[in-house]
Parts: structure tokens; C-alpha cells; sequence
């Protein structure tokens, strides 16, 4: 298992460019996450998925978008990037059962973005 | 929503010293706290959670006390090691029979650094 597998680990982007970034998981996770991480403030949710097809925004949502298409794949599309969105951006999956259970997420490795 | 504060942000310890990173939560109804651990240059990792079920957990030399009255819960590391060296994020969510979807909210995080 590979686990949650993020590409590019790395990417500079000038203002008004888009990019997509790309998040994958090989555990049949139903839940998928995607976070941006800024110095001192922890961890933000900006969307989620709780199945194929179902997207939902989370705390900073502005400027991205999400698509999930397969249970797999969770991609993040940054359109018109600004200097606000340089930051670390994690992806995540979890495994909720119908009963409800302890929401383990496991992470991927990261995207550092600079918009410049 | 939910709010979650934790203290303090860094924290420095010499090698075989203990440290207690704490953190409160806003919501009564929140029901599961995980504890994350951040490499440099990784995506967090789970180390240990309680539900509120419980007061206290242990796993070797870490070990996390809830107190639902104050709403309250701390993360415990005793004999620290260099490889401790990390940063460690709180995080509190809800669901099952309490409502809510599981997704955590995280704290700010705590940079630990032990001296050997």
C-alpha cells in the first residue's frame, strides 16, 4: 500500500495562473480530505468528500475547487492563484463505517505552493 | 462550529524530561480526540486518541487525559527522546449519536523540540 500519494511536491505558480493539485489513495476510503497548512495556524480544512460524487466545502473554500470522480482520486483545482494560497497543502482519507467509528485520517505527504 | 485551543506553541525539554501539550474544545458534544505527530516534511501521523468515554489512554511513553467537565485534554510524553522532536497537533470532532460528520477540528500545533 503506497497509502495517500500527493504530486507535485513542489510548485511555483505566477499570479493568475491555475493548477491542479493531485491527491490519490489506495485504501477504498470513502472519506477525502484537503487541508492547507500556514506557519502557526495549524490545519484548515478547504473541502471534503465523503463518497464519489459527494464534495462539500469546509472552513476556507474560496478560491478552489474539487472533483471526485472515482474513490480514488481527489483532485484540487486552483484557479486565478493568488500570493494568499502560497502555503503546505495536505490531502487526506479515512474509513467511516455506517456505524460511525473513531475518524482516523492518514496523510499525504504534501504540496508546498508558492504564488509569487 | 467547534474551537479548539492549544497551548503552548513551542515547547523546549531536555532529553529524558517530560512534556504536556494541552488543548480545550468549544463544544460539549465533541466525542473523539486524536493526537497528530508532524515530522519535518510529512504529513501528520496519528499517535494516540481517546474517546469521551474514557479519562485516560496509554501507549508506552505517551499517554492523553480527557476531562469533559472543563473540556479539556492533554497529551502526556514521558522520558522524551531527540526523535520526539515534532510537531504535535490536537484535534476534536463528533458524530454517531452525538451528530456531526467525524471531520476534526484541528489545534494551532505544538513545535516540541527535545535537546539531547
Amino acid at each position: 500500500n503506497a497509502g495517500v500519494t500527493q504530486t507535485p511536491k513542489f510548485r511555483i505558480l505566477k499570479i493568475g495562473q491555475s493548477m491542479t493539485l493531485q491527491c490519490a489513495q489506495d485504501m477504498n476510503h470513502n472519506y477525502m480530505y484537503w487541508y492547507r497548512q500556514d506557519p502557526g495556524m495549524g490545519l484548515k480544512l478547504i473541502y471534503y468528500s465523503v463518497g464519489a460524487g459527494i464534495t462539500d466545502k469546509g472552513e476556507v473554500p474560496n478560491g478552489y475547487n474539487v472533483s471526485r470522480s472515482t474513490t480514488e482520486d481527489f483532485p484540487l483545482r486552483l484557479e486565478l492563484a493568488a500570493p494568499s494560497q502560497t502555503s503546505v497543502y495536505f490531502c487526506a482519507s479515512s474509513n467511516l463505517g455506517l456505524a460511525g467509528t473513531k475518524n482516523i485520517q492518514y496523510f499525504g505527504a504534501g504540496t508546498r505552493l508558492s504564488v509569487l | 462550529g467547534e474551537n479548539v485551543e492549544q497551548h503552548p506553541s513551542t515547547l523546549s525539554v531536555q532529553e529524558g524530561d517530560s512534556a504536556v501539550i494541552k488543548c480545550t474544545y468549544s463544544d460539549s458534544a465533541s466525542n473523539y480526540f486524536p493526537w497528530y505527530k508532524q515530522e519535518l516534511g510529512k504529513g501528520p501521523q496519528l499517535i494516540i486518541d481517546i474517546r469521551s468515554n474514557v479519562g485516560e489512554k496509554k501507549d508506552q511513553r505517551i499517554a492523553v487525559t480527557l476531562n469533559k467537565t472543563a473540556k479539556h485534554f492533554s497529551l502526556h510524553i514521558t522520558e522524551t527522546q531527540p526523535e520526539d522532536s515534532a510537531v504535535y497537533f490536537c484535534a476534536a470532532s463528533k458524530g454517531g449519536a452525538s451528530g456531526g460528520s467525524y471531520i476534526p477540528t484541528f489545534g494551532r500545533g505544538t513545535s516540541l523540540i527535545v535537546h539531547p
